[in-house]
């Protein structure tokens, strides 16, 4: 059975640094074609994708936030680490880590964490 | 970076009746990395279609999806009242990815 769960502080400061941490078992991230995304989504708005990391260490990053964003991977743990630096309000939001299968000739996000809620604010 | 607009924003519709979401991309992209993701009230979302058309493990077959190059559709034949939710189409390419901003299919 493949499960996700996200954990990380429920509250960060403006301009503080967040850094959250998606812990997964039933699958291995050293496996070809598997791959771990993060997704966020604020209050009553809609989904936005934030990176992706594969088993080949390769890293994606959303276009807009790819500055703030890192992604990393411990295989040994089976956690996947996101942090997004300087902090603000508008990142509010509920945090998702999905596992991703990309094989090359298709992709899908199958399996989804519960999330985790982060406020920021001062 | 490729765009992508879910029409309409809201759609109301009785149990029974069938549902037709769209999903429309900035520029043409591959039906390869075209999905459609259903989320329910306080839930994560779950997976329906990937490959534009390929229904998840689970999924009935009321459930279908069409389209390429720009356009692609999401189709609910004989709504249930578990259907009723948001539905998001996303896009993965280029090292990146996106997603539709929403359907919320609500029950009239």
């Amino acid at each position: 059975q493949v499960t996700l769960r996200e954990s990380g502080p429920a509250l960060v400061k403006p301009t503080q640094t967040l850094t959250l941490t998606c812990t997964f078992s039933g699958f291995s991230l050293t496996s070809s074609e598997m791959c771990v995304t993060w997704i966020r989504q604020p209050p009553g708005k809609a989904l936005e994708w934030l990176a992706l990391i594969d088993w080949d260490d390769d890293k994606y990053y959303n276009t807009s936030l790819k500055t703030r964003l890192t992604i990393s991977k411990d295989t040994s743990k089976n956690q996947v680490v996101l942090t997004m630096t300087n902090m603000d309000p508008v990142d509010t939001a509920t945090y998702y880590c999905a596992r991703t299968v990309d094989p090359g000739y298709y992709y899908y996000m199958d399996v989804w964490g519960k999330g985790t809620t982060v406020t920021v604010s001062s | 970076e490729v765009a992508l607009t879910q029409s309409p924003g809201t759609l109301s519709l009785s149990p029974g009746e069938r549902a037709t979401l769209s999903c429309r991309a900035s520029q043409s992209v591959s039906n390869v990395y075209l999905g459609w993701y259903q989320q329910k009230p306080g839930q994560a979302p779950s997976l329906l279609i990937y490959g534009a058309s390929t229904r998840a493990t689970g999924i009935p077959d009321r459930f279908s999806g069409t389209g390429s190059g720009t356009d692609f559709s999401l189709t609910i034949d004989r709504l249930e009242p578990e259907d009723f939710a948001v539905y998001y189409c996303h896009l993965y390419g280029n090292s990146t990815a996106t997603f539709g901003q929403g359907t919320n299919l609500e029950i009239k």
